[in-house]
């Protein structure tokens, strides 16, 4: 399967700074992106879809211009909170769609944490 | 709108005893179930799919569309069974977007 890294793995910010947060793809090429995030205990909640070369695709309810997501190569996709608030403190997972249906393979996460 | 209910949040079991983790969904259409599991200090990965039919770790799961369910079994837990458990479904069509379900917690105590 894909080996996915996200970058940096833990991050503090004030409030109002932006914070991007990496998601490479080292072994294969990722198409497609998802980025999810998750509160505690609670399930995680799918962000956006994002496509290589193209626009992301993001769930309701989620702010494009808050959280936006670039993804312009095969092994790179990016994530920046811009203007962060303490309520945008979570955990941000990545994943790379394998070439099975459901197949997804996720990245360590990113723990954000806005002061 | 589709949903995945995982009612039990920790699940605690005896080393050897049988284990189930509920899983329920709600979707219209064919879905396509899936179970994901965390290790401990490990990411999130895919155990089993529905569709191959396939036993993971000595783990199954029957689709049961009358039931609306895709429980995870296995008859002998291992102590290396302890993580947290996702079960997710997919709306089909070849696509890889997933609903997850909130995750149980499985103990496997000696």
């Amino acid at each position: 399967g894909a080996v996915v890294s996200q970058h940096p793995s833990r991050v503090i910010c004030k409030s109002g700074t932006s914070v991007k947060i990496e998601c490479r793809s080292l072994d294969f090429q990722a198409t497609t992106m998802f980025w999810y995030r998750q509160f505690p205990k609670k399930s995680l909640m799918l962000m956006a879809t994002s496509n290589e070369g193209s626009k992301a695709t993001y769930e309701q309810g989620v702010e494009k211009d808050k959280f936006l997501i670039n993804h312009a190569s095969l092994t790179l996709s990016t994530l920046t909170v811009t203007s962060a608030h303490p309520e945008d403190s979570s955990f941000y997972i990545c994943s790379v769609a394998g070439t099975n249906t459901g197949e997804l393979f996720f990245g360590e996460g990113s723990r954000l944490t806005v002061l | 709108a589709q949903r995945v209910t995982q009612p039990e949040k920790l699940l605690s079991v005896f080393k050897g005893a049988p284990v189930e983790l509920k899983c329920n969904y709600s979707y219209s259409g064919s879905p396509e179930l899936f179970w994901y599991v965390q290790y401990s200090r490990q990411r999130l990965q895919l155990l089993l799919r529905h569709i191959s039919r396939e036993s993971i770790k000595g783990f199954t799961a029957d689709l049961n569309k009358g039931e609306t369910s895709f429980h995870l079994k296995k008859p002998f837990a291992q102590e290396e069974d302890s993580a947290m458990y996702y079960c997710a479904l997919s709306s089909g069509g070849g696509g890889n977007k997933l609903t997850f379900g909130t995750g149980t917690q499985l103990k496997v105590e000696l």
